[in-house]
Formats: structure tokens, C-alpha cells, sequence
């Protein structure tokens, strides 16, 4: 069965603390690997898409990368507005549904 | 990107009642999806919804209870149907990004408390 799991669940750092997030899946023939950024009452934003293992995309102060069972979302001095939730989610097949992973509560202190 | 909008964003309903929500997106686009968001939880999907067919359903949920409508390649309902308040969720409707392109985009959600 298809899974997705992140740790930590909860994560508290002082502004410019950097830390990363990890998204751990299994499936068989993974398409795609998508991170997203969720704030309280909003929908998901798109952040990431990763395709292949060694694959690495940066955006700001978030880099996100990907092996072959894993991927890691690295937040380098991260700000008060980078506080929210993160997640991320595999594709199986083009045009088939995302499984999402529960997801990482992110705070960032002042 | 896809720009994705959702009526009404937030309402509070007694149970045995009925939400229908909306989904409008800014380009023309195959399937649509919809997901709910219980409270403190992640993403889990509906439903797929292709115009001119009927919706696919995933594990767990039924059309009577979800019923869908895709009358355009731009629009797209879901209707809660005699909600009862495990009912309270945030309604996401999603698309992906341009023909090719296989990244999902999310409206803003719908709140939807029951009573």
C-alpha cells in the first residue's frame, strides 16, 4: 500500500535556525514527489515538484531534495512568515491522485 | 499555475442539511478533484470529477452522500448531503497545472462547520 509519512509532526525554531523536514514514502514507481506550504484556513501552495532521485530544487530560503525513499525539505535561517504547515505528497502515475502525508507543523519564533 | 476559486469560503450548517460548494477555475481542464481536510488532519481525496462522466469515488465515499456535478471544463460542484457535524471539514477542490503538466493547484477551501 501506498504510504507517506513526515516527521517531525511538530517543529519549533528560533528565527535563523536552520532545520529540515522529512517526507518518507513507499511506493512503487514513484512519478513525482510535491512539497506544499498550508497556512491556517487557506488551501495548499505549490512549492516543489521532484522527479528522480539526486534531484534538488531551491526556492528562497527552502531547498528541497529527494533519494530514492525519502526527501528533505531544508528551511536555511528560517523567518516568523515561514511558519506553517508543511506537506508533501507522492504521485504514483501521471493523471492519478496525490497520497499526502499528515503533514509538518512549522513554528518560527522572533 | 491555475487560479482557483471556491464559493462560499466558510459556512456553519445544522445537520440534515445540505452545502453545496463551488469550484471555478480560470482555464479550460480535464479532471478535477476534490479532497477533504478534517481538523489537525492532512489531504485525503473524494472524488475525481471528469466532465461528461460520472465522478469517481475513492474508498470510503458515496455519491449519495457526495453527490458531484461537472457541467464544464471550468466548474465543478460538491454538495454535502445530510451533513452531521463529523461532517465539519475544510473542502478543497484542485486541478492540475497546464495540459502536461502534473503538479496539483488548490483552491482556498471551504470551512464548513456543522452543528
Amino acid at each position: 500500500e501506498d504510504q507517506v509519512t513526515q516527521s517531525p509532526e511538530a517543529l519549533r525554531l528560533q528565527e535563523g535556525e536552520s532545520s529540515s523536514l522529512n517526507c518518507s514514502y513507499t511506493v512503487s514507481g514513484l512519478r513525482g514527489l510535491f512539497w506544499y506550504r498550508q497556512d491556517p484556513g487557506k488551501g495548499p501552495e505549490f512549492l516543489f515538484t521532484l522527479y528522480s532521485a539526486g534531484e534538488e530544487k531551491e526556492k528562497e530560503r527552502l531547498k528541497a531534495t529527494l533519494t530514492k525513499k525519502e526527501s528533505f525539505l531544508h528551511i536555511t535561517a528560517p523567518k516568523p512568515e515561514d511558519s506553517a504547515t508543511y506537506l508533501c505528497a507522492v504521485a504514483k502515475n501521471y493523471g492519478q491522485n496525490f497520497v499526502f502525508g499528515p503533514g509538518t507543523r512549522l513554528s518560527v519564533l522572533p | 499555475s491555475a487560479v482557483i476559486s471556491q464559493k462560499p469560503s466558510r459556512d456553519i450548517c445544522q445537520r440534515g442539511t445540505s452545502l453545496t460548494i463551488q469550484c471555478q477555475v480560470d482555464s479550460q481542464v480535464t479532471m478535477m478533484f476534490w479532497y477533504r481536510q478534517q481538523p489537525g488532519q492532512s489531504l485525503t481525496l473524494i472524488a475525481t470529477a471528469n466532465q461528461g462522466s460520472e465522478a469517481t469515488y475513492e474508498s470510503g465515499f458515496v455519491i449519495d452522500k457526495f453527490p458531484i456535478s461537472r457541467p464544464n471544463l471550468t466548474f465543478s460542484t460538491l454538495t454535502v448531503s445530510n451533513m452531521s457535524p463529523e461532517d465539519s471539514s475544510i473542502y478543497l477542490c484542485s486541478v492540475f497545472g497546464s495540459a502536461g503538466q502534473e503538479t496539483q493547484y488548490f483552491g482556498p477551501g471551504t470551512r464548513l462547520l456543522v452543528l
